[in-house]
């Protein structure tokens, strides 16, 4: 079965650091997402992505963070320089498109920041 | 604003136990509801969803149903197993850019 691929699974940084989580979305699907969950806390919708470009963010998605489709394959969440409260498990999902409105997601990113 | 509460966890039931996951909502227009489970160390993975009042949403074993009436879409299970010890999440979408609003999220640990 297709799936949402994502590296790492875990990264430790300082704080102030770049940090790129990466993605990789099922092929066929068009609209891309980054979710994140701190610990404890609700899963939260950071970003949406169609057609190279930013359909929707939060408030949470300031200027620190970026996302990009640099090729045909990967979709990255960029954070420019990291913040305590910015450790988090990151999750990326796709979605096919076409009135499908089932995110298929992938097995998440865990950030922590020191 | 759209919101999701979920009854608080852990819950810890005995194989073969029937599960009850409460799940209420508060949204503008019409939501489609979904069931999210996360196995220790894995992704978010849909379980079942149902995208109009009175669907019911089933896979593997488990079932919902969309009640408009008392804005609930309650997680249910007569049987549960070890292995559905996971933590469970309710979630809604009602745009068309299925962003989804999420629950807190509910552990549930099947003893054998």
């Amino acid at each position: 079965e297709p799936e949402v691929t994502q590296t790492p699974s875990h990264q430790v940084t300082q704080m102030g650091q770049e940090v790129i989580l990466r993605c990789v979305p099922i092929s066929n699907h068009l609209y891309f997402y980054w979710y994140r969950q701190i610990l404890g806390q609700k899963v939260e919708f950071l970003v949406s992505f169609y057609n190279n470009e930013i359909s929707e963010k939060s408030e949470i998605f300031d200027d620190q963070f970026s996302v990009e489709r640099p090729d045909g394959s990967n979709f990255t969440l960029k954070i420019r320089s990291t913040k305590l409260e910015d450790s988090a498990m990151y999750f990326c999902a796709s979605r096919q498109g076409s009135g499908a409105n089932v995110l298929t997601f992938g097995a998440g990113s865990r950030l922590t920041v020191l | 604003g759209d919101s999701v509460t979920q009854m608080e966890g852990p819950v810890t039931l005995s194989e073969e136990a029937f599960l009850t996951i409460n799940c209420t909502y508060t949204a503008t227009g019409y939501p489609s509801l979904f069931w999210y489970v996360q196995y220790p160390g894995e992704g978010l993975q849909l379980l079942l969803k149902a995208t109009k009042a009175d669907d019911k949403g089933s896979n593997k074993g488990f079932e919902a149903t969309y009640r408009k009436e008392t804005t609930s879409f309650h997680l249910e299970k007569g049987s549960v197993q070890v292995s559905d010890s996971a933590v469970y999440f309710c979630a809604l979408s009602t745009d068309s850019n299925y962003q989804l609003i999420w629950g807190a999220g509910t552990k549930l640990i099947i003893k054998p």
